[in-house]
């Protein structure tokens, strides 16, 4: 398996424009969640979902984000319209539920908004 | 609420002497704790985790962790650090998988 994949891997913006952020969870897996790292904040969970339905998005900053699952193979993380403080890396992770629970992490996407 | 927390921003050791990297947890009922490593530039990989069981956990890179009831606590440990090592850690609890702050380990030649 390929593991997690997000794309892009990295991306710039300006403040204002439109940012969707994709991910690929690995096959069969029923979770995945969305975070946001920075130095100031740490890792923070934005939302989680379960066999493509959204648990908990208690941890996402405001009506600019938007989180979506289509289907068990995709999501998306929108972000409209972007602002400088939105910079950061973004990792999806995605996990089986009903084994060992270990979280498998993709690579991240670097978000630049200038 | 299940939270974790990390008391310790950043830990240094030198190469080849212990470390500890200290987590403790608030969790109603039986708790799942784990620890994570992230490298430059990566996302965070899985080292180990307590479900149920023996208090010692053995995981990856000969690290281990011990879970303490009574103390809340389920520390990192390796009996001989390597430069190698020098990463962020995270510990998390299950339910929502929420991290602790990290914890920048930095290990001297």
């Amino acid at each position: 398996d390929a593991g997690v994949i997000q794309s892009p891997r990295h991306e710039v913006t300006e403040m204002g424009q439109e940012v969707t952020l994709r991910c690929k969870p690995i096959s069969g897996h029923d979770y995945l969640f969305w975070y946001r790292q920075t130095m100031m904040r740490g890792l923070e969970l934005l939302i989680y979902f379960n066999n493509n339905v959204p648990i908990d998005d208690s941890g996402m900053p405001e009506d600019r984000f938007s989180a979506k699952m289509p289907n068990a193979s995709f999501s998306t993380l929108k972000i409209q319209p972007s602002e400088p403080r939105d910079s950061a890396v973004y990792f999806c992770a995605s996990l089986l539920g009903s084994t060992n629970e270990k979280l498998f992490f993709g690579s991240g996407t670097q978000l630049s908004v200038l | 609420a299940q939270s974790v927390a990390q008391p310790e921003d950043q830990v240094n050791v030198a190469e080849g002497n212990p470390l500890t990297v200290k987590c403790t947890y608030s969790v109603s009922g039986n708790p799942y704790l784990f620890w994570y490593v992230q490298y430059p530039n990566r996302g965070l990989q899985f080292l180990l985790k307590y479900i149920t069981g023996d208090n010692l956990v053995k995981g990856s890179y000969g690290f281990e962790a011990e879970f303490n009831k009574s103390q809340t606590s389920f520390h990192l440990k390796k009996p001989s650090a390597l430069v190698s090592d020098s990463a962020l850690y995270f510990c998390a609890v299950r339910h929502d998988m929420r991290f602790g702050a990290g914890t920048r380990l930095t290990v001297k030649p």
